[in-house]
C-alpha cells in the first residue's frame, strides 16, 4: 500500500526567510507520480508539481524547489525567501501506476504561516 | 486551464437533511472524485467515478452516496446528514486524455456544517 508522510505539522517563519517542507513516501511500485499540493485559506487545491519515478532530476520555479531523491524515498519543497502569500496548506501526493487507477494518496499536510 | 466548480462554499444543514454537493468541470474529464479534509487527517477518499453512471467506493463512503448522470457533473448525497459529517468536501477531475491522468484539478471546495 502506498504511504505520504508529512511529519511537520505547521511551520512558522518569518518573511525573507527559506523553509523546507519534508515528505517522505512508502510504495512498492517501481513507476510511481509524486506532487505537491497548496492549499491557500480560499480552500482550493492548488497544483505545484509532478514528478515520476523515473525523473530524478531536481526542479526549480522562482523561488520554488524540489528535491527528489529516491534513495531516502522523499520528495522536499523548499521555498526561498518566504513570502507572507506563500502561507497556506501544502500537500504531499503519491500516485502509483499499476492498476491503472492513479489514484493519489495525500499526505496530512503542512500548514506554513509566514509572518511579515 | 481546467475549471471544477462547487455548486456551495458554505452549507449549513441540520441532522437528518439530504444535502447535494454539486461539483461540475468543464474539461470533458473523464474521472471525477469527492474527497473529504478535515484537520489533522488530510484528505480520504469518498466516491469516484471513470465514466457517466459509473461509480466506485473509496476509502469512507459509508454515509455518502453519488451520482453521475452526465460526464461534466458529479454529485455527492448524504441521504441523512449528521454532525460528523461536519467537514471540508473537495471535489477533483482528471483525464486519461490530458497524458497526465495522475494529476487531478480541485474545485475550491465546500465547507458543510451540520448542527
Amino acid at each position: 500500500a502506498q504511504k505520504v508522510t508529512q511529519a511537520q505539522t505547521e511551520i512558522s517563519v518569518v518573511e525573507k526567510e527559506d523553509v523546507t517542507l519534508d515528505c517522505v513516501y512508502e510504495t512498492r511500485d517501481t513507476t510511481y507520480y509524486l506532487f505537491w499540493y497548496k492549499q491557500p485559506p480560499s480552500g482550493e487545491l492548488v497544483f505545484l508539481i509532478r514528478r515520476n519515478s523515473f525523473d530524478e532530476q531536481n526542479e526549480i520555479s522562482g523561488r520554488y524547489s524540489w528535491n527528489f531523491q529516491k534513495s531516502t524515498s522523499s520528495f522536499n519543497f523548499t521555498i526561498t525567501a518566504s513570502q507572507v502569500v506563500d502561507s497556506a496548506v501544502y500537500f504531499c501526493a503519491l500516485s502509483e501506476a499499476s492498476g491503472g487507477s492513479y489514484i493519489p494518496t495525500f499526505g496530512r499536510g503542512t500548514s506554513l504561516i509566514v509572518h511579515p | 486551464d481546467v475549471k471544477v466548480t462547487q455548486s456551495s462554499r458554505y452549507l449549513v444543514k441540520r441532522t437528518g437533511e439530504k444535502v447535494f454537493l454539486e461539483c461540475v468541470q468543464d474539461m470533458d474529464h473523464e474521472n471525477m472524485f469527492w474527497y473529504r479534509q478535515d484537520p489533522g487527517l488530510g484528505l480520504r477518499l469518498i466516491y469516484f467515478s471513470y465514466d457517466v453512471k459509473m461509480k466506485e467506493k473509496g476509502d469512507i463512503p459509508e454515509g455518502y452516496s453519488v451520482s453521475r448522470e452526465k460526464k461534466e457533473r458529479f454529485s455527492l448525497i448524504l441521504e441523512s446528514a449528521s454532525t460528523n459529517q461536519t467537514s471540508m468536501y473537495l471535489c477533483a477531475s482528471s483525464s486519461p486524455r490530458t497524458g497526465h491522468q495522475e494529476t487531478q484539478y480541485f474545485g475550491p471546495g465546500t465547507r458543510l456544517l451540520v448542527l
